[in-house]
């Protein structure tokens, strides 16, 4: 599975937008990106995932560069509930083992 | 409603005791998984199921142990080998082996004193 780098930390303010960037320049032509995020003291939940295309959900939308060695994560509209810590996880749909590496990913706080 | 239920969400152990996680899932997945995740550390896996009556080690699953005899259910054990049990464990599942699309419980934190 590529790996992943993400700033460590981003502020937003309450109602804007949170754009959460993601850098995987080893991606191979068959790994889809996903996202993940993990509210404090609970679990991981997931948000959303890609290939090539972009995509959106009710939570988010992912943006993925053409050449697919980055991608963005936005949350339209930032509530103080979307503070937690983001992980971007790159690796091939069908994984033996199921396995999710999870880095350090972005702690993304959102200011009223 | 449908979901991954991890009891007890604290508990306290001392030294030397085997202690059991529990994690019950009623989404009708085939694969659960167990993490541990340390302080400021993302999740390292322990063990995986992909079938009922089926389990692999993950990167970490010296000093613990797992069963898999209900698809539902998917309890770990931390032995007395595990030299550094105190962590936030949690449990996870998906639709089918190896699709990442996880649905995770709300974890369960063991200290050992």
């Amino acid at each position: 599975d590529a790996k992943t780098t993400q700033p460590p930390s981003m502020d937003c303010a309450e109602g804007r937008a949170a754009n959460l960037p993601c850098n995987h320049s080893t991606i191979s032509g068959n790994e889809y990106v996903y996202w993940y995020r993990q509210i404090h003291s609970q679990g991981p939940q997931y948000i959303i995932h890609g290939l090539k295309n972009n995509e959106t959900n009710e939570m988010a939308s992912l943006i993925i560069t053409e050449d697919r060695k980055s991608s963005t994560l936005i949350l339209p509209h930032a509530t103080l509930r979307d503070t937690a810590v983001y992980y971007c996880i790159v690796r091939f749909y069908y994984n033996q083992g199921g396995k999710l590496i999870f880095g350090q990913g972005t702690e993304l706080s959102v200011k009223p | 409603d449908g979901g991954i239920t991890q009891s007890p969400k604290y508990l306290f152990r001392k030294e030397g005791q085997n202690v059991t996680l529990s994690c019950e899932q009623n989404l009708n997945h085939d694969a659960m998984y167990w993490y541990r995740q340390d302080p400021g550390q993302g999740l390292r896996l322990i063990y995986y199921s992909q079938i009922v009556n089926d389990f692999q080690k993950g990167d970490i699953a010296e000093g613990y142990s797992v069963s898999r005899e209900k698809k539902e259910s998917f309890p770990l054990t931390v032995t007395s080998a595990q030299k550094n049990p105190t962590a936030f464990y949690l449990c996870a599942s998906s639709i089918e082996r190896g699709r990442p699309e996880a649905f995770f419980g709300q974890g369960t934190r063991l200290t050992v004193v």
